[in-house]
């Protein structure tokens, strides 16, 4: 079983704070993925990254894939409350099922 | 369909009963995944349908629990004589072919074993 950590497992900062969060696994794979879920929704894309190295920016989101495409990590400049949410990364294989990470349970305070 | 549609939204049984999840992914999207989620926590896969392939039952639980998914579209997971452990939520996601891991979630379906 190819396992994704997540850390930290919670965090509640302010309004306007820069945070950091981490996607770690032993295995390889062919692309990561990170999903925000809300309170009663399914979790919704924000980007995949296919590329090791590669660095994708949303906004004030920047996501990066480690160089062996074994982690990945989602760094929020001033950060907002519309950020609050279950932060969720998923490691993709060629072929078959995605493998999710427990998420990273994030409050942003006004 | 505009996105992937679960059906109930909201389930409440008592424990023994059996309960049918329905699941409507993305008209087109050859791939149909089960997760189970529970309050606060991380997505535990159950089942994978790709095309006309044997599904990946792998997650499954227990024999307890089953899924079909008829014509390559709609999808069906039953829960026989639940158990209050079986209480979560339960999300389907769809995706467009094997390999492009893009998922696209419902909203699930909550279901609660009284």
């Amino acid at each position: 079983t190819q396992l994704l950590e997540q850390s930290p497992q919670f965090l509640s900062i302010q309004e306007g704070e820069n945070l950091t969060v981490y996607c770690n696994s032993s295995s390889v794979f062919s692309s990561l993925q990170w999903y925000r879920q809300e309170p009663g929704e399914g979790p919704v894309l924000l980007v995949t990254v296919v590329t090791g190295g590669e660095v994708k920016k949303l906004k004030r989101l920047t996501f990066q894939f480690g160089d062996a495409r074994k982690d990945s990590s989602l760094h929020i400049t001033a950060a907002q409350p519309g950020d609050t949410g279950l932060y969720l990364c998923a490691g993709g294989r060629n072929a078959g099922k995605s493998t999710f990470g427990d998420g990273t349970t994030l409050t942003v305070k006004p | 369909g505009a996105g992937v549609s679960q059906s109930p939204s909201n389930k409440v049984t008592e424990k023994g009963k059996d309960v049918e999840l329905r699941c409507d992914p993305i008209s087109g999207h050859t791939a149909l995944y089960w997760y189970r989620q529970s309050l606060g926590q991380g997505l535990e896969f159950l089942i994978y349908f790709q095309g006309n392939s044997a599904p990946d039952k792998s997650g499954l639980p227990s024999d307890r629990f089953s899924a079909e998914r008829t014509g390559g579209s709609v999808s069906t997971l039953t829960i026989q004589r639940t158990q209050q452990e079986d209480s979560a939520v339960y999300l389907c996601a769809s995706s467009p072919r094997t390999g492009n891991e893009k998922l696209f979630f419902g909203s699930g379906t909550q279901l609660s074993v009284l």
